[in-house]
């Protein structure tokens, strides 16, 4: 069965320094990874993508994500916070030889402190 | 705007009545998801549509719960007899069909928030 750990409800950033909010997975066969995050009253905005090729991923904003299959992890990265990275991040699988199904986690809420 | 849409944003009914919700998914999108979304939770896996084909279903989808896609662009999910249990956000999703391995990401619309009083 497909998973998804987000182990972190909540982390705190000031901003300007790097943040790094935290993605565990459990799949069968090779995963296909995202990252959305959801802004008060917005539905979710996708972020970026592991599919194959190089684990490093740069993404919207400014993200980017490093795959790493020894660890199952797919850890969101930002060099430089900004107050309005501030949002619910959630963490997304699909494994390749399952249907459409993503199974999202419980989310990290990001707070940036000015 | 040619994101997904949902209408309405919000429901608010009594428990017992039947809802029904509208997704319009990106025009040229023939993949079309809902998911259910409770309170510090993440969006849960309802159902999907591949073109007027509705594909899989997740066993969350109770007999109460109904979805259609007739002519594979808008799609409608009706919950019957709504119990304060199904209180939480329906969101829609659309994508593109995947072409050899790879896989293309959902975009989501804003979501109906369902309150059952």
């Amino acid at each position: 069965a497909q998973s998804v750990a987000q182990p972190e409800d909540q982390v705190n950033v000031a901003e300007g320094n790097p943040l790094t909010v935290k993605c565990t997975y459990s799949v069968s066969g090779n995963p296909y990874l995202f990252w959305y995050v959801q802004y008060p009253n917005r539905g979710l905005q996708f972020l970026l993508k592991y599919i194959t090729g190089d684990n490093l991923v740069k993404g919207s904003y400014g993200f980017e994500a490093e795959f790493n299959k020894s660890q199952t992890s797919f850890h969101l990265k930002k060099p430089s916070a900004l107050v309005s990275d501030s949002a619910l991040y959630f963490c997304a699988v699909r494994g390749y030889s399952s249907a459409s199904k993503i199974i999202f986690g419980s989310g990290t809420r990001l707070s940036i402190r000015p | 705007d040619t994101g997904v849409s949902q209408d309405p944003r919000h429901k608010i009914t009594k428990r017992g009545q039947n809802v029904t919700f509208r997704c319009d998914p990106i025009s040229e999108h023939n993949r079309l998801y809902w998911y259910r979304q409770t309170l510090g939770q993440g969006p849960e896996f309802l159902t999907y549509f591949q073109n007027e084909a509705q594909l899989e279903k997740s066993r969350l989808l109770s007999d109460r719960f109904s979805a259609e896609r007739p002519k594979g662009s808008f799609s409608t999910l009706e919950i019957q007899r709504t119990e304060q249990g199904d209180s939480a956000m329906y969101l829609c999703a659309s994508s593109l069909a995947e072409v050899s391995r790879l896989s293309y990401e959902q975009y989501f619309g804003p979501g109906t928030r369902l309150t059952v009083t």
